[in-house]
């Protein structure tokens, strides 16, 4: 199994709204990876997580809040969002970061709409 | 990690080689390349990295310069499916706290 899935595929939130984000992977993977891309941007690095720990914050504001459960749950909690939050999310794992070279494996997003 | 740059885009004809190009200059030792790919409205998918030595697999072929200073992806028969935004990647690994940093990437189009 080399899938990383996200849940839901589609979500449309208002403003005052809190949803969460869900990812998860069966490969036993050590580090978990939240990115957001805009349209016809390339994806922009949001959170880091290396053994269940946040290793990386790319400052990214607190309305968006990651949580790792276990080494196989990454979600990500969304609270009083803006309409320009609006982007596809994705979700990526890779194995033992420590490990050396290994590649990143990439959920195939949520797309976020905030109205 | 060491910044990319890549042309913005390019095209190609189905059937034939694509030869992507992807300059870091500044690159250090211990930097790996990577490559990935998005198709359209997908997750990123990893296709192929090295370090110093050229590497083959199913996807494709790459190629770094002696120097390490740039690198060539080849796709070796496009096909329509290929056509998608391609992306260079630099990437330093250590224990805790890796980075995969997207650049701007190159946007190929994929012809009959």
């Amino acid at each position: 199994d080399t899938e990383v899935t996200q849940t839901p595929k589609h979500l449309v939130m208002g403003m005052t709204n809190k949803k969460s984000l869900k990812c998860e992977q069966h490969m036993g993977h050590r580090a978990m990876y939240w990115y957001k891309q805009k349209a016809k941007k390339p994806p922009e690095l949001m959170f880091v997580y290396s053994y269940e720990k946040l290793s990386i914050n790319e400052s990214v504001p607190s309305r968006f809040s990651p949580e790792c459960p276990n080494s196989s749950l990454l979600n990500l909690h969304l609270h009083a969002l803006q309409p320009e939050d609006s982007a596809l999310y994705l979700c990526a794992s890779s194995q033992d970061p420590g490990q050396g070279a290994t590649e990143a494996f990439f959920g195939q997003g949520t797309r976020l709409t905030v109205v | 990690d060491a910044k990319t740059t890549q042309p913005p885009s390019m095209d190609c004809a189905e059937g034939r080689a694509a030869n992507l190009p992807c300059n870091h200059s500044t690159i250090s030792g211990n930097e790996y390349v990577y490559w990935y790919r998005q198709i359209h409205s997908q997750g990123p998918q990893y296709i192929i990295h090295g370090l110093k030595n050229n590497e083959t697999n199913e996807m494709a072929s790459l190629i770094i310069t002696e120097d390490r200073k740039s690198s060539t992806l080849i796709l070796p028969h496009a096909t329509l499916r290929d056509t998608a935004v391609y992306y260079c990647i630099v990437r330093l690994f250590k224990a805790a706290g890796n980075k995969l940093t997207f650049g701007g990437g190159t946007r190929v189009l994929v012809k009959p």
